[in-house]
């Protein structure tokens, strides 16, 4: 299966600063099938960006998603204070669909 | 709008089984897959498996294998899942998600959880 390495675990950083999450994957992901979620406390995850780079449904554009291969970033260009939450990342181009292990972004 | 529904929180002793339902509606049941993602207290999310809603046909993790069944009743739109021989770390929050033909994860349930304590 596909490990998904997530880094860093925790990014501390103040609103209105760039955010640069990275998913880093153990062996190339099929068809840049990779998609980034957004989990807050006590809630469901949300998808933002499927396919490496599609931002789903409604998704503010300073979310973004770049990548291929093995190695993706999730880039917020502008913290929002409704953005600090736990990002996780998922392959689904081979089965089983694996997640990443997750990075908080945290208000410094 | 797409909404799935969870049923409510379980408790269950070791051993035991839980069947968690998972309502959609909103879009047409049988043209999207359904799969379901649990996450253990503090922990990360772990996808358990996939069931197509149009034929049946599933996917399960392999680390679930023989101890978890998923069905869907295209009756009434919703999926079922079903974990038996329950121990404790099994207790964590279970979501139901509809998967994308391609398999990313648009809409999520609310969530349900499963404590497993004697």
């Amino acid at each position: 299966e596909i490990v998904l390495t997530q880094s860093p675990g925790t990014l501390s950083l103040s609103p209105g600063e760039r955010a640069t999450l990275s998913c880093r994957a153990s062996q190339s992901v099929s068809s840049s099938y990779l998609a980034w979620y957004q989990q807050k406390p006590g809630q469901a995850p949300r998808l933002l960006i499927y396919d490496a780079s599609s931002r789903a449904t409604g998704i503010p554009d300073r979310f973004s998603g770049s990548g291929s291969g093995t190695d993706f970033t999730l880039t917020i260009s502008r913290l929002e204070p409704e953005d600090f939450a736990v990002y996780y990342c998922q392959q689904y181009g081979s089965s089983p669909w694996t997640f990443g292990q997750g990075t908080k972004v945290e208000i410094k | 709008q797409v909404q799935l529904v969870q049923s409510g929180a379980e408790v269950k002793k070791p051993g035991a089984s839980v069947k968690v339902s998972c309502k959609a509606s909103g879009y047409t049941f049988t043209s999207y897959g359904i799969s379901w993602v649990r996450q253990a207290p503090g922990q990360g999310l772990e996808w358990m498996g996939w069931i197509s809603a149009y034929n049946g046909d599933t996917n399960y993790a392999q680390n679930l294998q023989g101890r978890v069944t998923m069905t869907t009743d295209t009756s009434t739109s919703t999926a079922y899942m079903e974990l038996r021989s329950l121990r404790s770390d099994d207790t964590a929050i279970y979501y139901c998600a509809r998967e994308d033909n391609n398999g990313f994860l648009d809409y999520w349930g609310q969530g349900t959880l499963v404590t497993v304590s004697s």
